[in-house]
């Protein structure tokens, strides 16, 4: 069956530049997730989406990154302005919700900054 | 803060041996545990999860929980090759963090021949 999806697998851009990044969750899933590991580094949670709940937001690092999910389709990440810190794999999970349902992620999606 | 701690390693062990990968957590009302495979270059992989105190069996690989202890390990028997990675320690903290796992650091676990 088909897992998540994320697009592109690679992007590169200049500083300053806009950038989206696209997950499409499995299906079925209700719950979708945004993580960010940087070289070397473990991951870190960036936002949350429970059906049509409001989403948490509490990981999101500035006011630059903004995501959005239509009902239980496909996100949206959304990095305004980016930094050469920006620079990081951008992880999407999915899972069927709830706090002892496992998260299954994407291939990820591999941002460079120059 | 709430943490999740495991040893960076590297963590070395010969082909067939038992690897135990350790993590230790600071939010005494954590739920759910998860411990998941990452090759290099790769996303992590659902290795296994548990819930509740105890030992856990999926083939080679047993989790055990001590939520007294706030501890959670894994074993991985017979080692092959093929686990040498980094293995990911992530808890749901439930409550307001009801969605979101945090992870440690990982344990990079190499098997040698």
């Amino acid at each position: 069956g088909a897992g998540v999806s994320q697009s592109p697998s690679n992007k590169v851009t200049e500083k300053g530049k806009d950038v989206e990044l696209r997950c499409d969750p499995i299906s079925g899933h209700t719950a979708l997730y945004w993580y960010r590991q940087r070289l070397g580094q473990g991951l870190e949670f960036l936002i949350y989406f429970q059906g049509n709940s409001a989403p948490d937001k509490s990981g999101l690092p500035s006011d630059r990154f903004s995501a959005e999910r239509t009902g239980e389709s496909v996100s949206t990440l959304t990095i305004q302005r980016t930094q050469q810190e920006d620079s990081a794999v951008y992880l999407c999970a999915s899972s069927l919700g709830g706090v002892n349902q496992p998260q299954h992620f994407g291939d990820g999606t591999r941002l460079s900054i120059l | 803060q709430k943490e999740v701690e495991q040893n960076s390693g590297p963590l070395s062990v010969p082909e067939g041996a038992i690897a135990s990968l350790n993590c230790t957590y600071s939010d005494r009302g954590s739920q759910s545990f998860f411990w998941y495979r990452q090759y290099s270059g790769k996303s992590p992989e659902l290795i296994m999860f548990i819930y509740s105190n105890g030992d856990k069996e999926d083939g080679r690989f047993t989790a055990q929980l001590n939520k007294a202890s706030q501890y959670v390990s894994l074993l991985i028997r017979d080692s092959q090759p093929s686990d040498s990675a980094t293995y990911l320690c992530a808890v749901n903290a439930g409550g307001t963090s009801y969605g979101k796992l945090t992870f440690g650091q990982g344990t990079i676990l190499t098997v040698h021949p």
